[in-house]
């Protein structure tokens, strides 16, 4: 069980930034927001993680609402290559991921 | 940053041989490695957490005895599917941590096993 529910799929024009939503309602104190994302036959790519303030990093940005329940990945001007499935994961410690069905995001020229 | 190197990238055998995988961390000490498994459209499924210097645990479902881990370096584990059926064509994907705290999980890239 990811424990965290995301969209199926998304498209976004090349560009144009992508908001990619999680929402974690269930979320615990001790528990971090992770975003990867993997790219066709490819192990997943880390992009960026966080607590509670927002995060940014060369690839992306990480909104999460004050209440901890939701956040947001930001791609600021998605490219082609940015075609993915993108995993939103909860997630305390060293322990390993357990990852959801993502969503697809498909950059369209 | 940390990287996580898997090899062979893709690798075809017959029904009923062994094939060994191997997954390295080049630049970092992994004490704790993890081994997921990952069929056609659909997510990655955890196998087992290979610990260096003991046995390796499963998950629930992943036998054991076909699905053999060995971590024998800090830099090094390895996942041997024994006796392999075309069932077990998959990606198999190994992780790692490259430190303490909440340093992210670092992936390799994956080694796509075909069993004809």
């Amino acid at each position: 069980d990811a424990k965290t529910t995301q969209p199926t799929s998304m498209d976004c024009a090349e560009g144009r930034a992508a908001n990619l939503p999680c929402n974690h309602s269930t979320i615990s104190g001790n528990e971090y927001v992770y975003w990867y994302r993997q790219i066709h036959s490819q192990g997943p790519q880390y992009i960026i993680h966080g607590l509670k303030n927002n995060e940014t990093n060369e690839m992306a940005s990480l909104i999460i609402t004050e209440d901890r329940k939701s956040s947001t990945l930001i791609l600021p001007h998605a490219t082609l290559r940015d075609t993915a499935v993108y995993y939103c994961i909860r997630t305390s410690g060293n322990t390993p991921l357990v990852f959801g069905k993502g969503t697809r995001l498909s950059v369209i020229a | 940053g940390a990287v996580v190197s898997q090899h062979p990238s893709w690798v075809i055998c017959k029904s009923g041989t062994s094939v060994k995988i191997e997954c390295r961390s080049l630049d970092f000490q992994a004490t704790t490695m993890f081994w997921y498994r990952q069929f056609p459209k659909q997510s990655l499924m955890l196998m087992a957490t290979s610990n260096e210097g003991s046995k390796a645990t499963y998950e629930q479902g992943v036998e054991k005895d076909k699905f053999l881990i060995n971590h024998a370096s800090l830099t090094l584990s390895t996942l041997t599917v024994t006796s392999a059926h075309p069932e077990d064509s998959s990606f198999y994907i190994c992780s790692a941590f490259p430190g303490t705290g909440n340093s992210p999980l670092h992936f390799g890239n994956g080694t796509r096993l075909t069993v004809t």
